[in-house]
């Protein structure tokens, strides 16, 4: 069974702090990795798709690293808003072939103005 | 707006009946997609469709089904209602089929089971 993690579950911060969280997943038969971000009351949204090991893609102050050799990703969110509050979330695909994305349960992001 | 439209927004029936969940993908999208997404769990890919026909299948009871018609918008039937079906239900649409595509979801449909 394929199992995909995110950590940690929750993070309150300070408005303006940087930030950091795990998405780990299987490091064989990687294909691809997705971030959404996730408001309450609304419905995900796509942040960066990446698929090659070392990939580095930047969203204004969003930012997210890729190491399928070891199976994890981070995204890092640089001096934090209130309205970064949210849940991230992961998804992970396997080898091409499969169109079975598993999804991480996210990190609730809250940020204290 | 994502632009993929999924009615209704809530639905309330009573066990061992019957619902159809329907979603619009985004103009030009191919592939739609079905997510169930249950209390404290993360969300559960359940079956894909790209131009009309079953791509990928995943964590789908035998009690639902799926079809993506001809103006490939897409209907989720849900029947013999359980407690348990109570969910969230996602529908995501892409481009294209190709695996890795970005998702655009939609609004999600609140299926509470009584």
């Amino acid at each position: 069974i394929l199992n995909v993690e995110q950590s940690p579950q929750s993070l309150h911060v300070q408005e303006g702090d940087s930030t950091n969280f795990t998405c780990s997943f299987p490091s064989s038969n990687f294909y691809a990795l997705h971030w959404y971000r996730w408001e309450t009351a609304k419905s995900p949204e796509a942040l960066f798709v990446m698929t090659l090991n070392g990939d580095e893609k930047k969203k204004g102050r969003i930012s997210a690293t890729l190491n399928t050799k070891e199976g994890y990703s981070y995204l890092y969110i640089k001096g934090s808003q209130p309205e970064d509050s949210a849940t991230y979330l992961c998804a992970f695909l396997p080898t091409s072939g499969t169109y079975k994305y598993i999804f991480g349960t996210g990190t609730r992001l809250k940020v204290l103005a | 707006d994502s632009g993929v439209t999924q009615t209704p927004k809530h639905l309330i029936t009573a066990t061992g009946q019957r619902v159809t969940l329907r979603c619009s993908p985004r103009s030009g999208d191919l592939s739609v997609y079905w997510y169930q997404q249950s209390l404290d769990q993360g969300l559960q890919f359940l079956i894909q469709y790209y131009n009309g026909e079953e791509r990928a299948k995943g964590n789908i009871l035998e009690r639902f089904s799926a079809q993506q018609f001809p103006d490939l918008h897409s209907e989720l039937n849900l029947s013999s209602l359980e407690l348990g079906d109570s969910a969230l239900y996602f529908c995501a649409s892409s481009p294209s089929g190709r695996a890795g595509n970005i998702q655009y979801f939609g609004a999600g449909t609140r299926l509470s089971v009584l």
